[in-house]
């Protein structure tokens, strides 16, 4: 069965320093997103993505985040200038329609801020 | 605002015990509700998803869940636990906006054998 892939696992930054995440979507889906979850806390809404550009984004997702889909396959998260707070399992999902299709996840990158 | 709640957060059952996992949205117009499992150290996975018709929906893995609109719940359910559901469950839905899942904050079950 086809997965949603990210990478790295776990991914370690100092304060400031800039990461980016990498998650490779299911290849016939079409929507894409990232949600995160803070050790302890709900899975949170970050931003979804179609046709190449952002559809919606959380009040989260502020400048200092950006997506991309740099080519066909990947779609990734940039964190600007990283915070304590941005410590977090981040997820990446997809799903091939916007018609409330499940979500299917990727195994999650855990960024780790010191 | 929009909110999925799980009550339970950490639920401790013995094999073969009987297992409820209550789940409660806030929203009055049309609601889609999912439950997700996410095993240790693997990604969230559906159970199962309630959109329309029946309110009582089966998953897989022997689980189901009951959409009681009165009562803005889906509570998941499961006659008979085994230790390999050890997990953290999720409820989530998606409200008036397809595009955007809203999770609880999940119930982690732990299956003594």
């Amino acid at each position: 069965e086809p997965e949603v892939t990210q990478t790295p696992s776990h991914q370690v930054t100092q304060m400031g320093q800039e990461v980016i995440l990498r998650c490779v979507p299911i290849s016939n889906h079409l929507y894409f997103y990232w949600y995160r979850q803070i050790l302890g806390q709900k899975v949170e809404f970050l931003v979804s993505f179609y046709n190449n550009e952002i559809s919606e984004k959380s009040e989260i997702f502020d400048d200092q985040f950006s997506v991309e889909r740099p080519d066909g396959s990947n779609f990734t998260l940039k964190i600007r200038s990283t915070k304590l707070e941005d410590s977090a399992m981040y997820f990446c999902a997809s799903s091939p329609r916007a018609d409330n299709s499940p979500l299917h996840f990727g195994n999650g990158t855990r960024l780790t801020v010191t | 605002a929009q909110s999925v709640s799980q009550h339970n957060h950490h639920v401790i059952l013995s094999e073969a015990a009987s297992l409820e996992l209550g789940c409660n949205y806030s929203y009055g117009g049309t609601v889609n509700l999912f439950w997700y499992v996410q095993y240790p150290g693997q990604h969230l996975q559906l159970l199962l998803k309630y959109f329309s018709g029946d309110p009582l929906v089966k998953g897989i893995k022997g689980f189901e869940a009951e959409f009681i609109k009165s009562k803005f719940s889906f509570n998941l359910r499961k006659p008979s636990v085994q230790w390999s559901d050890t997990a953290e469950y999720f409820c989530a839905a998606t409200i008036y906006n397809f595009n955007k899942f809203y999770f609880g904050s999940g119930t982690k079950l732990n299956v003594k054998p």
